[in-house]
């Protein structure tokens, strides 16, 4: 069965440094996500990406955080500049149409900031 | 989005069925009822999703109210995998496509 991919599973890095996470989304899906989840709280909204370009931002997703599709398969999350409360877990999503269709979720990559 | 309320926390049988509630009373007509769960601090995990007709996949049954003000989750043979917070999110087009998750439930499943 066809499954979103994230990496790394586990990324420490210290406060102010750029980190990259990367997620492979389903090969046929067309819109792309971006969820976190900071210890104890809920799964949170950040972005929504279709078409190249940004469909949907949360007010979490500030000039810190960027998106891209670099290429077919990857999609991922750039935070410029880290700070403590960035620790999270980030989950990447897809799906093969907008409204009303299920979003398949990636295992998450666990971001510890220093 | 219309809110949902669910109880924070229930246990249930290994074997037996397990009936997970959720209050939407607010819904719009246009709205779906969608429900995902997480298992510990996985991704979350689509399950199944209606509009006004129970639904039923190879996962869970949905039984909606006929006013759609609640809903219904039912996992028919609860084993101890199905251990999660499963979460009951109403969708609207006008929301656009992402999900908010609640606080969800908690389910234990004990042997």
């Amino acid at each position: 069965e066809p499954e979103v991919t994230q990496t790394p599973s586990h990324q420490v890095t210290q406060m102010g440094q750029e980190v990259i996470l990367r997620c492979v989304p389903i090969s046929n899906h067309l819109y792309f996500y971006w969820y976190r989840q900071i210890l104890g709280q809920k799964v949170e909204f950040l972005v929504s990406f279709y078409n190249n370009e940004i469909s949907e931002k949360s007010e979490i997703f500030d000039d810190q955080f960027s998106v891209e599709r670099p290429d077919g398969s990857n999609f991922t999350l750039k935070i410029r500049s880290t700070k403590l409360e960035d620790s999270a877990m980030y989950f990447c999503a897809s799906s093969e149409r907008d409204i009303y269709n299920e979003q398949f979720f990636g295992p998450g990559t666990r971001l510890t900031v220093l | 989005d219309a809110k949902t309320t669910q109880p924070p926390s229930m246990d249930c049988a290994e074997g037996r069925a397990a009936n997970l509630p959720c209050n939407h009373s607010t819904i719009s007509g246009n709205e779906y009822v969608y429900w995902y769960r997480q298992i510990h601090s996985q991704g979350p995990q689509y399950i199944i999703h209606g509009l006004k007709n129970n639904e039923t996949n190879e996962m869970a049954s949905l039984i909606i109210t006929e006013d759609r003000k609640s809903s219904t989750l039912i996992l028919p043979h609860a084993t101890l995998r199905d251990t999660a917070v499963y979460y009951c999110i109403v969708r609207s087009k006008a929301a656009g496509n992402k999900l908010t998750f609640g606080g969800g439930t908690r389910v234990l499943v004990k042997p």
